[in-house]
């Protein structure tokens, strides 16, 4: 079954410092992985996705992400937090229907704290 | 374009008590998704509709829970009758076949508390 895990509940960085959040999937085809952003009281905001082609894929806000076939992931990051980024961070992986609208597998999020 | 609208924003009853809650999504969205968080957790399907039709409602507790979707455009999920445990942020997510696989775009939830 596919599984997403997010081993970070919690991290805590200085605000202009860097972030990478990790991201560790199960699946056996090509996944279709995203990343959301929940801050309290909102629903989920797409961050970027990755179907496929380029393994780099650059998102809203200044976020950007690596696939890595090899290690099943699909990591986090941005040069330069801002206090505006604490929030939590959802990883999913897309179920495949054969191209059509399947279900999302979340992990369970990693809280951001930013440190002024 | 106006978002995924959800109501009422938070709810607090008493066990045993029912309980239903309602999803406007986007315009043209024909898929809609309810989901379940719960406090440190993320996300868990509870049923997928493609229009009308409840195409996956497998992880749906069917003794207490049901969901409709008439017409196909707004749905509603309800409890009845409602446990503690049910205590949770109910998501709904609405999203538009054909395009960009699984973008899901979501509502800002139903905070639900039972005592």
């Amino acid at each position: 079954a596919q599984s997403v895990t997010q081993p970070d509940i919690h991290i805590t960085v200085s605000e202009g410092a860097s972030l990478e959040l990790r991201c560790n999937y199960s699946y056996g085809a090509t996944p279709y992985l995203f990343w959301y952003v929940q801050s309290p009281g909102q629903g989920l905001q797409l961050l970027l996705k990755y179907f496929s082609g380029d393994t780099l894929v650059q998102g809203i806000k200044g976020f950007e992400a690596e696939f890595k076939r090899s290690q099943s992931s699909f990591n986090l990051r941005k040069p330069s937090v801002h206090w505006s980024d604490a929030a939590e961070y959802f990883c999913a992986v897309g179920e495949g229907y054969g191209g059509s609208q399947g279900n999302l597998i979340f992990g369970k999020g990693t809280k951001l704290s930013v440190k002024p | 374009e106006a978002g995924v609208v959800q109501s009422p924003r938070y709810k607090i009853i008493e066990k045993k008590q029912p309980v239903a809650f309602w999803c406007n999504p986007i315009s043209g969205h024909n898929t809609l998704y309810w989901y379940l968080q719960n406090l440190g957790q993320g996300p868990e399907l509870l049923i997928r509709y493609e229009n009308e039709e409840a195409v996956d409602d497998s992880q749906l507790p069917k003794d207490r829970f049901s969901a409709e979707r008439l017409k196909g455009v707004d749905s509603t999920l309800k409890i009845q009758p409602a446990e503690l445990g049910d205590s949770a942020v109910y998501l709904c997510a609405s999203a538009k076949s054909g395009t960009d696989y699984n973008e899901q775009f979501f509502g800002p939830g139903t905070r639900l508390t039972v005592l």
